[in-house]
């Protein structure tokens, strides 16, 4: 009953570093969604998918990216990490094709970045 | 200005109180509605989920939505310790990978 997993759980990196941000799914869901998390604060969109090849910029987009070739994963990468982008990163999944049900999230990576 | 604004709280109520959370939102073409319940260093849990206007109930919650006044709104009755959590609202259009959440409120409930 694994649902919606996120790797790493923690993570610190140094001010250019690069790195990937996993995400995975076990439902068959279409749809899936990057967000992040900031102290205070609601979720905001980075990218979503709508399926395996697509993909698109949500609110916050600029210093990520994300590709997806297969409906299980949708990796988030930060191509040279910066102190702004310190935050809890939520990864979620649905599928419009269930009822238009609405979106199940993982348990987050923190990421620190100094 | 924001698309969702919610009560920005903190919320400190005693255990068995009603609890009433509540949001706005300025964008018109949003047709479904969600309560979302985040422990801390956990991942959002979908507590309602409610398309178009009217009420919806589910145990001790019940989501409202009035869409001619751009407002919903979560009650908890009889309130329990283990309900102290972030209450986020969330909204969306048809787009299932796109939803606009509310900044939270959190509770707590004390024994």
């Amino acid at each position: 009953n694994a649902g919606v997993t996120q790797t790493p759980k923690f993570q610190v990196l140094k001010t250019g570093q690069s790195m990937t941000l996993q995400c995975a799914q076990d439902m068959n869901h279409e749809y899936m969604s990057w967000y992040r998390q900031d102290p205070g604060m609601g979720l905001r969109l980075i990218h979503y998918s709508v399926g395996a090849g697509i993909t698109d910029q949500g609110e916050v987009p600029n210093g990520y990216n994300v590709s997806r070739s297969t409906t299980e994963d949708f990796p988030l990468r930060l191509l040279s990490a910066a102190p702004s982008q310190t935050s809890v990163y939520f990864c979620a999944s649905s599928s419009p094709g269930q009822g238009n049900q609405p979106q199940h999230f993982g348990d987050g990576t923190r990421l620190s970045i100094l | 200005q924001k698309e969702v604004e919610q009560d920005p709280g903190p919320l400190s109520v005693p255990e068995g109180a009603i609890v009433s959370l509540n949001c706005t939102y300025s964008n018109s073409a949003f047709q479904y509605f969600m309560w979302y319940r985040q422990y801390s260093r956990k991942g959002p849990e979908l507590l309602m989920y409610t398309y178009s206007s009217g009420n919806k109930e589910d145990g001790r919650f019940t989501a409202q939505v009035d869409k001619s006044s751009k407002y919903i709104s979560l009650f908890i009755r009889d309130s329990q310790p283990s309900d102290s959590a972030t209450y986020l609202c969330a909204m969306r259009n048809t787009n299932a990978g796109k939803s606009t959440f509310g900044d939270g409120t959190t509770l707590t409930v004390k024994p």
